[in-house]
C-alpha cells in the first residue's frame, strides 16, 4: 500500500519558537495533502488542504499566518507552526492522496509539545 | 456547517460480543469512509462506501451506507482484543474534495 512518512514523530519546543513538520509520500505522487490536528481523545480537525504548486486552503478559524503550509513538490508538504505557544501543543497528522483517488493515506503523526 | 456525528462515544464490550457504531450527517453525503485508530497511532483506512444502501463486508466487519446517504454504520461480529481502538467515519460532500471526520467511537474489549 501507499506509504506516507511524517517527521518528526514528536518534538518539544520552547514557547515563541517555530517548528516545521514534514509529510512525504514515499511511493506515490501526492497531488493533494491534508493537515489535521487532533487533541487527546478527540476527532481529527481538518486544518488545511494543500495542492502541489498552489497555496493551501485553510479551514475557517485556522490562522494561515501561524500555520504555514508549503506543498512545493508532489512528494513533500510541510507545516510550520510559527511562534508556538503551549496551546498549540497537539497531535498533527497529514494525509495524502493522488489524482482522483479518494482514499487518503495518513502519516504517523507528530506530537508537538510547547513548553 | 456540515457535521458528522457518531454514537456511541465510548463502548466497552466483553470479548466475543458484537459492536456497532453509527455515523450521522446533517446533509447528504457523496461518499463515506471508515478509519480505525489504535491508541497512540494514526488513522488507518478501512473502507469506502459510495452507493445508496451499499453494504460491504471485511471478515467480521460489516459496513452499511444508508439509503438517503446521510448515515452509515460499522458492525463488528464477535469482537476480539485486537479490535480495540477508535473508529472514525469521514464523510465527503458533493462539490468538495475534503472529508469531515466524525466524532469517533472508542471501543474497549474486555478479555
Amino acid at each position: 500500500g501507499a506509504v506516507v512518512s511524517q517527521h518528526p514523530s514528536w518534538v518539544i519546543c520552547k514557547s515563541g519558537t517555530s517548528v516545521k513538520i514534514e509529510c512525504r509520500s514515499l511511493d506515490f505522487q501526492a497531488t493533494t495533502m491534508f493537515w489535521y490536528r487532533q487533541f487527546p481523545k478527540q476527532s481529527l480537525m481538518l486544518m488545511a488542504t494543500s495542492n502541489e504548486g498552489s497555496k493551501a486552503t485553510y479551514e475557517q478559524g485556522v490562522e494561515k499566518d501561524k500555520f504555514l503550509i508549503n506543498h512545493a513538490s508532489l512528494t513533500l508538504s510541510t507545516l510550520t507552526v510559527t511562534s508556538a505557544h503551549p496551546e498549540d501543543s497537539s497531535f498533527y497528522i497529514c494525509s495524502a492522496r493522488w489524482g482522483g483517488n479518494t482514499e487518503a493515506f495518513f502519516g504517523q503523526g507528530t506530537r508537538l509539545t510547547v513548553v | 456547517g456540515q457535521q458528522v456525528m457518531q454514537i456511541p462515544q465510548y463502548q466497552h464490550v466483553q470479548e466475543g460480543e458484537d459492536f456497532t457504531t453509527y455515523c450521522n450527517s446533517s446533509t447528504t453525503l457523496s461518499n463515506i469512509q471508515w478509519y480505525k485508530q489504535r491508541p497512540g497511532g494514526h488513522p488507518v483506512f478501512l473502507i469506502q462506501l459510495v452507493k445508496s444502501g451499499e453494504v460491504k463486508k471485511q471478515k467480521r466487519l460489516t459496513f452499511q451506507f444508508g439509503e438517503a446517504k446521510k448515515n452509515s454504520s460499522l458492525h463488528i461480529t464477535a469482537t476480539q482484543t485486537t479490535d480495540v481502538g477508535t473508529y472514525f467515519c469521514a464523510g465527503q460532500y458533493s462539490g468538495t474534495y475534503k472529508y469531515i471526520f466524525g466524532t469517533g467511537t472508542r471501543l474497549k474489549v474486555l478479555a
